[in-house]
């Protein structure tokens, strides 16, 4: 079963707010992605973190893998509406376990 | 355009009436999974194939079967459907292993009544 908790399960945050994401696992884990889901729509690939203590930036989006590569967050600068979604993680223990998800909606 | 498309996009059957979804991919990925996801439960793998005619179950696979005979297709089948089967469903292509972005297809919502 899955090793890997996401939290929080929910959040909601006033436009301009800052907002995180976590995916914490008992094990070590060779690499982690991360998932946006519009709602009504699919999850969509955002970034792969591999290397232990790797921080990845997209615009106002940071990405961080912790040194131990157990924890993994995904923090967004100021939020807008158009960040509104759920936000997943995605590893692998032989196949493949999707994090239970983050939604967030963002008020204007 | 590289994608990956469902059929059907929504679907009401009756419990019992064998039904499949297809999925197909044009980026000549080896890797295809089925997921299904629920609210509170989140996305699940059902199957998963690595390559023509090699498939495995994944998390998640009672009622379900998959086939794999050609690389770009991946249907998957539900030979009596049950009303717990009612979900969103998502077929994903990767190029293989881990480490490959997954790229989703639009999704099928399935009722089961």
């Amino acid at each position: 079963g899955q090793q890997v908790m996401q939290i929080p399960q929910y959040q909601h945050v006033q436009e301009g707010e800052d907002f995180t994401t976590y995916c914490n696992s008992s094990t070590t884990l060779s690499n982690i992605q991360w998932y946006k889901q519009r709602p009504g729509g699919h999850p969509v690939f955002l970034i792969q973190l591999v290397k232990s203590g790797e921080v990845k930036k997209q615009k106002r989006l940071t990405f961080q893998f912790g040194e131990a590569k157990k924890n993994s967050s995904l923090h967004i600068t100021a939020t807008q509406t158009t960040d509104v979604g759920t936000y997943f993680c995605l590893y692998n223990f032989n196949k493949f376990y999707f994090g239970s998800g983050t939604k967030l909606n963002v008020k204007p | 355009e590289a994608q990956v498309t469902q059929n059907p996009r929504y679907l009401i059957t009756v419990t019992g009436k064998k039904l499949t979804v297809t999925c197909s991919q044009n980026m000549n990925h080896e890797y295809m999974s089925w997921y299904r996801q629920d609210p509170g439960l989140g996305l699940r793998q059902i199957y998963y194939s690595m390559n023509v005619e090699v498939t495995d179950k994944g998390d998640v696979p009672e009622g379900y079967k998959v086939s794999r005979k050609e690389k770009r297709n991946f249907p998957l089948i539900l030979e009596s459907p049950s009303p717990n089967q009612t979900s969103l469903y998502f077929c994903a292509s990767t190029p293989g292993g881990s480490y490959n972005e997954q790229f989703f297809g639009p999704g099928t919502r399935l009722t089961v009544l």
